[in-house]
């Protein structure tokens, strides 16, 4: 019920290309949709994030879609750099403050040039 | 945007001694913390919620007396690992939501890496 599914594991992708990663989530209270970004040897970044009374918010070159009847959400990296290569986590918890975070499995993008 | 320390960033250590690991919110009070640990290429597991002026909260499996968490103050938690085994070396990271509560981002600090020789 607290699990967060992550997919793919890895993803290499050409510079200029669109790195999507994909997350499903089984406990319907979840209500707060953050993804991360972590570099090797630091601790992970918040890049964006959204709730399920939206179904897609976009910051930059980022962007969340949410689906609350299939209970998935993604994240869109348009235009994808080099320096996007990093390791990506979804997350989920619920919303109110003081809430633990139960993280995905990971992906690790490569931005090959 | 607010910001987590942790220190060391680093230790080695010999086994069966004990750790310290300090966690500090700079710009902000934090009444709740979180400790995580994360294996290599892997994900971040939630070990414990640190609370301000009372006892942590452990999740299931993570032994109580071997990870000590004290939150002295606003603005620092600590983790102690004690008697320190080959298999507790990992990467130990903490976070603290924001604005004592009031929105739902947590801010992380850049993990200490912690080798139990």
């Amino acid at each position: 019920q607290q699990q967060v599914k992550q997919s793919p594991q890895s993803l290499i992708v050409q510079k200029g290309g669109i790195s999507i990663i994909n997350c499903a989530y089984e406990n319907t209270a979840f209500d707060y949709f953050p993804w991360y970004q972590q570099f090797p040897g630091k601790g992970p970044a918040l890049l964006i994030a959204i709730r399920p009374d939206v179904s897609e918010k976009k910051e930059g070159r980022f962007t969340i879609s949410f689906n609350k009847s299939a209970k998935q959400f993604s994240l869109h990296i348009m235009d994808s750099q080099p320096g996007d290569s990093a390791t990506y986590f979804c997350a989920a918890s619920y919303s109110g403050g003081y809430q633990k975070v139960t993280f995905g499995t990971g992906t690790k993008l490569q931005v090959i040039p | 945007g607010a910001v987590v320390s942790q220190h060391p960033s680093w230790v080695i250590c010999k086994s069966g001694t004990s750790v310290k690991i300090e966690c500090r919110s700079l710009d902000f009070q934090a009444t709740t913390m979180f400790w995580y640990r994360q294996f290599p290429k892997k994900s971040l597991m939630l070990m414990a919620t640190s609370n301000e002026g009372s006892k942590a909260t452990y999740e299931q499996g993570v032994e109580k007396d071997k990870f000590l968490i004290n939150h002295a103050s606003l603005t620092l938690s600590t983790l102690t690992v004690t008697s320190a085994h080959p298999e507790d070396s990992s990467f130990y990271i903490c976070s603290a939501p924001d604005g004592l509560g009031s929105t739902d981002t947590q801010y992380f600090g850049p993990g200490t890496r912690l080798t139990v020789l």
